[in-house]
């Protein structure tokens, strides 16, 4: 089976732009997570969705960072305006209920 | 809060040495454990995981026990190959394979031929 997609692989921006992560999890997945992993650290849960609705948020930086599953499939993760503490990889993971799959991650650089 | 500390790295070995990367954790429950491994460029794979006190996880030659009584779940194989070079990650949960998952650090393993 496919695994979960990301894109871009890669992005720099300058701080205070705004950029966008998509990920495309898995066929069938209902529930969807997103990741942070700074240099240095293990990931750490940004946001979890169950189909389109949001599980937790709890850890997702509410003021510059959003995101959305629309339909329960794919799903972005938004960062406006970008920090350069925001320089990581953002790792999108997906799940029909138990286990996880996780993606190649789209890493950050905020210059 | 729930947290877990892993052995600093980077550590480096010779093939076929024997491996014990530490893993410990704070849990107001009782987590479930996992050994994550992530190779260079590529997402994170599940290694190993135990769901309960004494339970053994293994996986291509990897072993770790959940040990309750030291709040650990340390790393074991009995010998590298250089293909086992990468950064290996434990990680704790509540529900199984679900839920989220709280990391370690990570611990960079390189093996020399």
């Amino acid at each position: 089976e496919a695994g979960v997609a990301q894109s871009p692989r890669y992005k720099i921006i300058e701080k205070r732009q705004s950029v966008a992560f998509w990920c495309n999890p898995i066929s069938g997945h209902a529930t969807l997570y997103w990741y942070q992993q700074i240099l240095g650290q293990g990931p750490k849960l940004l946001i979890q969705f169950q189909n389109n609705g949001v599980v937790d948020d709890s850890q997702l930086p509410k003021d510059r960072f959003s995101a959305e599953r629309l339909k329960g499939v794919d799903s972005t993760l938004k960062i406006q305006p970008a920090k350069l503490e925001d320089s990581a990889v953002y790792l999108c993971a997906s799940s029909p209920g138990v286990g996880y799959t996780f993606g190649s991650g789209t890493r950050l650089t905020v210059v | 809060g729930d947290s877990v500390t892993q052995m600093e790295g980077p550590v480096t070995l010779s093939e076929e040495a024997f491996l014990t990367i530490n893993c410990t954790y704070t849990a107001t429950g009782y987590p479930s454990l996992f050994w994550y491994v992530q190779y260079p460029g590529e997402g994170l794979q599940l290694l190993l995981k135990a769901t309960k006190a004494d339970d053994k996880g293994s996986n291509k030659g990897f072993e770790a026990t959940y040990r309750k009584e030291t709040t650990s779940f340390h790393l074991e194989k009995g010998s590298v190959q250089v293909s086992d070079s990468a950064v290996y990650f434990c990680a704790l949960n509540y529900g199984g394979s679900q839920g989220n998952l709280i990391f370690g650090k990570g611990t960079k393993l390189s093996v020399k031929p």
